[in-house]
């Protein structure tokens, strides 16, 4: 597959709202993921999104997905120092059964 | 209760050595996969077991080789390690193909 592209690095401080984005390729693929990944630890499943909606929220999760664009963004509100990690988004390709990943947003809060 | 478990957590072996990592789902998923992650922390798909069918990445060397004695069980058995096998290995499972993948917490392999 083709790669899925996302920012390396990104800052915010504690309490504002992060955004991080993902450029897919697969415009047939019928979920998307965000994954987090904490230093040193496996990676959990945050949330995902099925490919007819636009929107998903989930506490302090929005995700967004613009499928004209091939692009999903991830939005934390009142992000935490706990929020630091690296994140990943992924898609389903169709045909394929397995997960093709960004290349992670290392996201950094400082306090 | 741990979903999806690996062993070892951590491995550290010499080149040219033959050594399996072993993965264990207790959610009675039917698909297994493998991935790597390297250093610079891309993740790529390895393989993936379903039913008992094997689809393999073509990138992947064949010294690796999945090995599935049941289906809650997918061992990753690596021949003749090389210095570019340290990585991170995580296995996951979903309930069939195509479906939510649930991740282990990984097995950091170093090879000297």
């Amino acid at each position: 597959g083709e790669d899925v592209e996302q920012s390396l690095f990104l800052s915010v401080r504690e309490g504002d709202s992060s955004v991080i984005n993902c450029t897919y390729t697969d415009s047939s693929s019928t979920y998307l993921y965000w994954y987090k990944q904490e230093p040193g630890a496996g990676l959990q499943l945050l949330t995902y999104i099925f490919s007819n909606m636009d929107m998903k929220q989930d506490q302090r999760l929005t995700v967004l997905l613009n499928k004209k664009d091939k692009h999903l963004s991830l939005r934390i509100a009142d992000t935490q120092t706990g929020d630091s990690a690296i994140y990943f988004c992924a898609e389903d390709q169709t045909g394929a059964n397995n997960l093709f990943f960004g290349t992670g947003t290392r996201l950094t809060v400082i306090p | 209760d741990t979903a999806v478990s690996q062993t070892p957590k951590y491995l550290v072996t010499q080149m040219g050595n033959d050594k399996s990592i072993k993965c264990e789902q207790n959610l009675g998923h039917d698909t297994m996969y493998w991935y790597k992650q390297d250093s610079k922390k891309f993740l790529k798909i390895m393989f993936s077991y379903n039913n008992k069918e094997l689809i393999i990445n073509e990138t992947v060397p064949n010294r690796f080789s999945p090995k599935s004695p049941d289906k809650a069980h997918l061992n990753l058995h690596i021949n003749s390690l090389e210095l570019g096998d340290s990585a991170v290995y995580f296995c996951a499972s979903s309930p069939g193909p195509q479906e939510t993948q649930y991740f282990g917490p990984g097995t950091r392999l170093l090879v000297l």
